[in-house]
């Protein structure tokens, strides 16, 4: 069964402290890795597609990257206005959606 | 603009009683997708279409309903027959078969008393 795994569930971070959020993921035949930012209360915002390991993309201060086992999504410098749930989600061969994890929390002091 | 379009925001229902949630896009997109999210869990696939007058059963379908009789409409039903209805409910599109990123409504909380 295709299973995707954030961590860590909760991160707090300094204003310009940079860290990772990870997804791990355990599918039979990835065909794109997403990545979106939730706020509070409402829809997912569409951030990046990665279709293969190796690949990397990047939107102002978050860049994500992909290898065979699992996605990071780099965040550097980050601000308050970063703050948000970031959920990690996979399409594989096998079905027409996609299976989400269940998010990790990012809150982001000045 | 073009965009995804949930109503209401806000649902309250007494318990025993069937409800229908909204859900409008004038993206001209193909697919169409209903997710249940609930606290510290991810979201979980309800329903989908991907042509208007067909949609398949997601993970979690039982005591809901669905219909696609237009492309741009997929209002789903929560009905008596679902056993903890509260949660916040989100409505995607994606455009077409050679597209994979879906895109999301802002969702509409519903609260069953």
């Amino acid at each position: 069964e295709d299973q995707v795994t954030q961590s860590p569930e909760a991160l707090r971070l300094q204003e310009g402290e940079s860290s990772s959020l990870n997804c791990s993921y355990t599918v039979s035949g990835l065909r794109g890795l997403f990545w979106y930012r939730q706020d509070p209360g409402k829809g997912p915002e569409f951030l990046f597609t990665l279709y293969s390991a190796g690949e990397e993309k990047e939107k102002e201060r978050l860049k994500a990257t992909l290898t065979k086992k699992e996605s990071f999504l780099h965040i550097t410098a980050p601000k308050p206005e970063d703050s948000a749930t970031y959920l990690c989600a996979v399409r594989t061969y096998n079905n027409n959606d996609m299976r989400f994890g269940a998010g990790t929390r990012l809150t982001v002091k000045p | 603009d073009g965009g995804i379009t949930q109503s209401p925001k806000y649902l309250f229902r007494k318990e025993g009683q069937n409800v229908t949630l909204s859900c409008e896009q004038n993206l001209n997109h193909d697919a169409m997708y209903w997710y249940r999210q609930d606290p510290g869990q991810g979201l979980r696939l309800i329903y989908y279409s991907q042509i208007v007058n067909d949609f398949q059963k997601g993970d979690i379908a039982e005591g809901y309903s669905v219909s696609r009789e237009k492309k741009e409409s997929f209002p789903l039903t929560v009905t008596s027959a679902q056993k903890n209805p509260t949660a916040f409910y989100l409505c995607a599109s994606r455009k077409d078969a050679a597209s994979y990123e879906q895109y999301f409504g802002p969702g509409t909380r519903l609260t069953v008393t």
